[in-house]
């Protein structure tokens, strides 16, 4: 069964610093999602992305957070000043809406650790 | 009021065990709506779609009440295997981009 697949499982970095999550979306699908989820607390929507731009962002999407489908394959997520909040497991996922229903494809998911 | 609403338990049974988990939501516009299952540090899967008149998958067992805005899993015959987060999922009306997910039920099945 094809996957979404996200690099890198762990990302440790430190308060201020940059970071990109990476994501290959199942390669029929349209449409392209970050979600994420602080250890102990739900899962949260962070991000749609589809055509090339954003469809639809949360309140915890702030000017911190930028996504890009740099080419054909890959979407990624960049956090331009981490803080220490942003510590959570991020979920890309895909769905192909042309079958007229979620639910979606997640990632196995990226831990990111801002010490 | 929280938009989508569990108990978190955790629910202990016994193997064998019929184990019901129950959900509530807050937007009663809300169009589409999940059970996703969640093992410890990994990604939700998703589960079984919930469908107004009902639905059953094997020993799984979905009810949507959209007038109560009351969600429900029945799960018969638990086994071992069934040990993880029970994750209660609503798309809101227009939301065809987002899950908004509920906190979880934790079920632990015991020998």
């Amino acid at each position: 069964e094809p996957e979404v697949t996200q690099t890198p499982s762990h990302q440790v970095t430190q308060m201020g610093q940059e970071v990109i999550l990476r994501c290959v979306p199942i390669s029929n699908h349209l449409y392209f999602y970050w979600y994420r989820q602080i250890l102990g607390q739900k899962v949260e929507f962070l991000v749609s992305f589809y055509n090339n731009e954003i469809s639809e962002k949360s309140e915890i999407f702030d000017d911190q957070f930028s996504v890009e489908r740099p080419d054909g394959s890959n979407f990624t997520l960049k956090i331009r000043s981490t803080k220490l909040e942003d510590s959570a497991m991020y979920f890309c996922a895909s769905s192909d809406r042309d079958r007229g229903e979620l639910p979606l494809h997640f990632g196995n998911g990226t831990r990111l650790t801002v010490t | 009021r929280k938009e989508v609403e569990q108990d978190p338990g955790p629910f202990n049974v016994p193997e064998g065990a019929t184990v019901a988990f129950n959900c509530t939501y807050s937007n009663s516009a809300s169009q589409s709506f999940f059970w996703y299952r969640q093992d410890c540090r990994k990604e939700p899967k998703l589960l079984m779609s919930v469908y107004s008149s009902g639905n059953e998958d094997g020993r799984f067992t979905a009810q949507l009440n959209r007038a109560s805005q009351y969600i429900s899993l029945l799960i018969r015959d638990s086994k071992l295997s069934d040990s993880a987060t029970y994750l209660c999922v609503v798309v809101p009306s227009g939301g065809y981009n987002k899950l908004i997910f509920g906190a979880g039920t934790r079920l632990a099945v015991h020998p």
